[in-house]
């Protein structure tokens, strides 16, 4: 059973443009969360989306936004890149919404460099 | 505010010797709490998901318990290739303004020298 699969791995972007992740969920799991991953941060929860609407939302401005596609499948949009967007974003994936015995898989992440 | 703390930041180890890594928690109504493993350039893999104090969870040289204020990761005679960042997070359960996700610690980086 093929895992969660995130593209591009690596970008590489200037300050003020945009970019646009992608990420598709283990087959059969229709909640897909996303997080940033940097050194000094750790881990931080972005959004959640099930069905096709955003359930969740952590603190990160509104540059950063996302959407869920009927097939579950995700991306990930940050418009007018900071130097501090470089980080790794991570897609994880359950098959459910929240609820008891919800693991998130996790896939191996887009390592987006700003400069 | 959900918040997870887990100590110590970095551990050494020799391979064979035994210890523990701790995750503290502070959360409304504990859905979850679960620990992953994290190789470099790798997105985390994985390994338990705890739901009650007193519960405890095995997987080779693993092992993972549960009070209601905190969770340990056990390593028995670790190998080289235990060597790796274990992170633990906790999901808040219904009724919370966090409800479903996950807040994670800032973790744990485990070195085992052969």
């Amino acid at each position: 059973k093929a895992g969660v699969t995130q593209t591009p791995r690596y970008l590489i972007k200037t300050r003020g443009q945009q970019v646009t992740l992608s990420c598709s969920p283990i087959s059969g799991h229709r909640s897909v969360s996303w997080y940033q991953q940097t050194p000094g941060q750790g881990l931080q929860f972005l959004f959640e989306y099930f069905s096709e609407t955003q359930r969740n939302k952590g603190n990160f401005p509104g540059r950063f936004s996302g959407r869920q596609f009927s097939n579950s499948r995700s991306e990930m949009n940050v418009s007018t890149l900071e130097l501090g967007d470089s980080a790794l974003y991570l897609c994880a994936s359950s098959l459910k919404a929240g609820g008891p015995g919800n693991i998130q898989y996790f896939g191996a992440g887009t390592r987006l460099s700003v400069l | 505010e959900d918040q997870v703390t887990q100590s110590p930041e970095a551990l050494r180890l020799q391979e064979g010797e035994s210890s523990s890594l701790n995750c503290s928690y502070t959360v409304s109504g504990l859905r979850g709490l679960f620990w992953y493993r994290q190789d470099p350039g790798k997105g985390p893999e994985f390994l338990f998901t705890l739901y009650s104090a007193g519960e405890e969870k095995e997987k080779e040289r693993l092992k993972a318990t549960l009070t209601k204020k905190e969770s340990f990761l056990h390593i028995t005679a670790p190998k080289p290739e235990d060597s790796a960042t274990y992170l633990c997070a906790v999901q808040e359960g219904p009724g919370g303004t966090s409800y479903g996700k996950l807040t994670f610690g800032q973790g744990t980086i485990l070195t085992v020298h052969p």
